[in-house]
C-alpha cells in the first residue's frame, strides 16, 4: 500500500544525544515536510524539502537537521542543540502542484530521559 | 501571504446534535482549503478539501464545508455528531500562486458528550 512510514513510533534520548527519526514514502511525491506538535497545539513546520538534494527551514529549524539524499526519504536529526525536543514529530508529503493534498505518517514520539 | 484562524479552540456537542467548527482564512491568491482530522497520539487524516471547483464540499464520515469567498470562511460542518467524532480539526491554507507550503491552524478539540 502506498503511504508515509514514520520509525520508530517511540524514542527515548538521554541528555547531549542526538537522535534520527525516519520517514520514507512510496506515494513518489516531490515535497516533504517535518512538524513538531506540542500537546495541546497545532502543528509547527521544522524543515520543509520541495526537491532531491534540497531543503529549506521552516519556523522552528533550530536545533534540528535534516537530508534529502533520495526522493523517498527524508529523515530528521533532533541534536543536542534543542533544548526542549520532548514531542510528537509528524512527517508528511505531498505533489508540488496546485490544490496539493498532504498525507501524513503515523508520527513518533520522542521524549527525553 | 496565508493565514488561517479556527475561531474556537473547544468545541462541545451532544452525540446527535449538529457540528460547526469555524475557519477563517487570508491569502493572496485563490486558496486550496483543507479540513484534517487527528485522533489521539495518530497522524492527520484528511476529511475534506476544496480546489476552486464547488463552493460546497462533501467528505468523508458526513462532513462537509462551504466556501464562502466574500466571507473568507470554510466552515466544517456535520449534521449529527457521532461519538467517534471527538478528536482534533485542523483547517489548513495552501496559495496557488505561492509555494504550495500550507498553512495550519491551530486546531479545534471536538467534544462528543453521550
Amino acid at each position: 500500500d502506498g503511504g508515509i512510514t514514520q520509525s520508530p513510533k517511540y524514542l527515548f534520548r538521554k541528555e547531549g544525544q542526538n537522535v534520527t527519526l525516519s520517514c520514507e514514502q512510496n506515494l513518489n511525491h516531490d515535497a516533504m515536510y517535518w512538524y513538531r506538535q506540542d500537546p495541546g497545539q497545532g502543528l509547527r513546520l521544522i524543515y520543509y524539502s520541495q526537491i532531491v538534494n534540497d531543503f529549506q527551514k521552516g519556523d522552528i529549524a533550530e536545533g534540528y537537521s535534516v537530508s534529502r539524499e533520495k526522493k523517498e526519504s527524508f529523515p530528521l536529526t533532533v541534536t543536542s542543540a534543542q533544548k526542549n525536543p520532548t514531542a510528537f514529530y509528524l512527517c508528511a508529503s505531498s505533489p508540488q502542484a496546485i490544490g496539493n493534498t498532504i498525507y501524513f505518517g503515523e508520527g513518533s514520539w520522542l521524549t527525553v530521559v | 501571504a496565508q493565514s488561517v484562524t479556527q475561531l474556537d479552540s473547544h468545541v462541545s456537542v451532544s452525540e446527535g446534535t449538529p457540528v460547526l467548527l469555524r475557519c477563517n482564512y487570508s491569502s493572496s491568491y485563490s486558496p486550496s482549503l483543507f479540513w484534517y482530522v487527528q485522533h489521539p497520539n495518530k497522524g492527520l487524516q484528511l476529511l475534506l478539501k476544496y480546489t476552486s471547483a464547488a463552493t460546497l464540499v462533501k467528505g468523508i464520515n458526513g462532513f462537509e464545508a462551504e466556501f464562502k469567498k466574500s466571507e473568507t470562511s470554510f466552515h466544517l460542518t456535520k449534521p449529527s455528531a457521532h461519538m467517534s467524532d471527538a478528536a482534533e480539526y485542523f483547517c489548513v491554507v495552501s496559495e496557488s500562486g505561492g509555494s504550495y507550503i500550507p498553512t495550519f491552524g491551530r486546531g479545534t478539540s471536538l467534544i462528543v458528550h453521550p
